[in-house]
């Protein structure tokens, strides 16, 4: 278990619909990373969180938008959905020797 | 420049030794990482180099030549589990962590 929550585990939904994923990183962690990855892709970069501030973001669409609340928890949201969407979304966090994975949200557009 | 280049596949036989390259752009970037990942499952750590040279870590090992943009991950009495996909990915210096496409190893009895 790496301490590193990600809710739901499963997602399907239909084409132009919006979802939130959801992350909580380990206590006392206070940076969240989200990647995207595609069917046999890699992990895609999205955006970065530390401490409620965006730090950095990298090819996240626009009707993609992510925030970190007060408590740490970050949410990526994702409207209009295309099937192009479909993949396996990571949340994570950085700790002294690394980066730990959440198990993921498999979202499935369809 | 966030160009990363690993092999898409390799096989390797139960017990035999295999190394996978990865080369990268060397600008912007402050070490590496390793990780493995099973399919459909979260990446997991493996290794990480900051400075030049061989890090040993039971069967696996790394190797980071970060004037060369070059690393490699070996492994060593190769078993049937390590069938995964690893995964290079530098640190930038904005402290995201950028992956490569990974390498799928396949082992074979």
């Amino acid at each position: 278990d790496s301490g590193v929550t990600q809710t739901p585990k499963h997602l399907i939904t239909a084409t132009g619909q919006r979802v939130t994923l959801r992350c909580s990183p380990r206590s006392g962690d206070l940076s969240v990373y989200w990647y995207q990855q595609s069917l046999d892709q890699g992990l895609q970069f999205l955006i970065h969180y530390y401490n409620g501030e965006e730090r950095a973001k990298g090819n996240i669409l626009e009707r993609f938008s992510a925030q970190q609340f007060p408590d740490l928890h970050s949410e990526l949201n994702l409207s209009s959905l295309e099937l192009g969407d479909s993949a396996l979304y990571f949340c994570a966090s950085r700790v002294e020797d690394g980066y730990t994975f959440g198990s993921g949200t498999r979202l499935t557009v369809v | 420049g966030q160009n990363i280049d690993q092999p898409t596949e390799m096989t390797a036989t139960e017990g035999a030794i295999v190394q996978i390259n990865c080369t990268y752009q060397t600008s912007g970037f402050n070490g590496l990482f390793w990780y493995q990942q099973h399919a459909g499952e979260a990446p997991t750590f493996l290794s990480y180099n900051v400075l030049d040279g061989l890090e040993e870590k039971g069967r696996f090992s790394s190797f980071l030549s970060r004037s060369k943009g070059y690393s490699y991950l070996l492994l060593k009495e190769l078993q049937m589990k390590d069938s995964a996909s690893y995964l290079c990915a530098p640190l930038g210096y904005t402290d995201k962590l950028i992956f490569g496409t990974g390498t799928r190893l396949q082992v074979f009895p």
